[in-house]
């Protein structure tokens, strides 16, 4: 346990209105990550972070931005959030030995 | 093509039986492998990881790797109605810090 939490663990909001989601963690990782999950998509990454300020796009990135001010803190933001962003999001952290990945409990998102 | 590749299934087996799980990987680049377990409405858990050619085992289960054929496999044996879940391959490329996921394969343990 990596000591991940996520917030909110779930929201619904409308078309249109930003939403941040916040992973928070107690350990120091370096690296950090939010994917997406749909039926038949399996785990997508959205962005990631491999320190603070320092972060880069994955593969389905349109439509969201990141954040890291510091270690402990990731934020995903939806700056305008549509029906395509229902979705469970997940946070992961690599651990710092580079052999394990760590999940939070998730983030569930309905768009209506 | 995407990077890591997964039978959908459902996989199923009867309990007691083994159970295998593949996976196939494009990025050469890829130095690390891990599966990871998912039942439904809850996030991934780690099962094991594997970095070096052949066999690795931990109790039940059986992790394979052939980087030549760019192939991971999971092997679960004295399969459990516990085991029912979706199995999920992911790739790791230290140079970029990327992690890939496969879209997991359903496996169903049978009374």
């Amino acid at each position: 346990d990596a000591g991940i939490t996520q917030s909110p663990r779930h929201k619904v909001t409308e078309t249109g209105t930003p939403v941040t989601l916040r992973c928070h963690q107690t350990e120091n990782h370096r690296y950090m990550y939010w994917y997406r999950q749909d039926p038949g998509h399996g785990l997508r990454l959205i962005h990631y972070s491999y320190g603070v300020k320092d972060t880069d796009k994955g593969e389905v990135s349109d439509g969201y931005s990141v954040s890291r001010s510091k270690t402990e803190d990731f934020l995903l933001t939806l700056e305008s959030a549509t029906s395509s962003q229902t979705s469970v999001y997940f946070c992961a952290i690599l651990g710092n030995s580079g052999n394990t990945i760590y999940f939070g409990e998730g983030s569930w998102l309905t768009v209506v | 093509q995407k990077e890591v590749e997964q039978n959908s299934g459902p996989l199923s087996v009867p309990e007691g039986a083994i159970a295998s799980l593949n996976c196939t990987y494009s990025d050469r680049g890829s130095q690390s492998f891990f599966w990871y377990r998912q039942y439904s409405g809850k996030s991934p858990e780690l099962i094991m990881f594997i970095y070096s050619n052949g066999d690795k085992e931990d109790g039940r289960f059986t992790a394979q790797l052939n980087k030549a054929s760019q192939y991971v496999s999971l092997l679960i044996r004295d399969s459990q109605p516990s085991d029912s879940a979706t199995y999920l391959c992911a790739s790791y490329t230290g140079t970029a810090s990327k992690l890939t996921f496969g879209t997991g394969t359903r496996l169903q343990v049978t009374l």
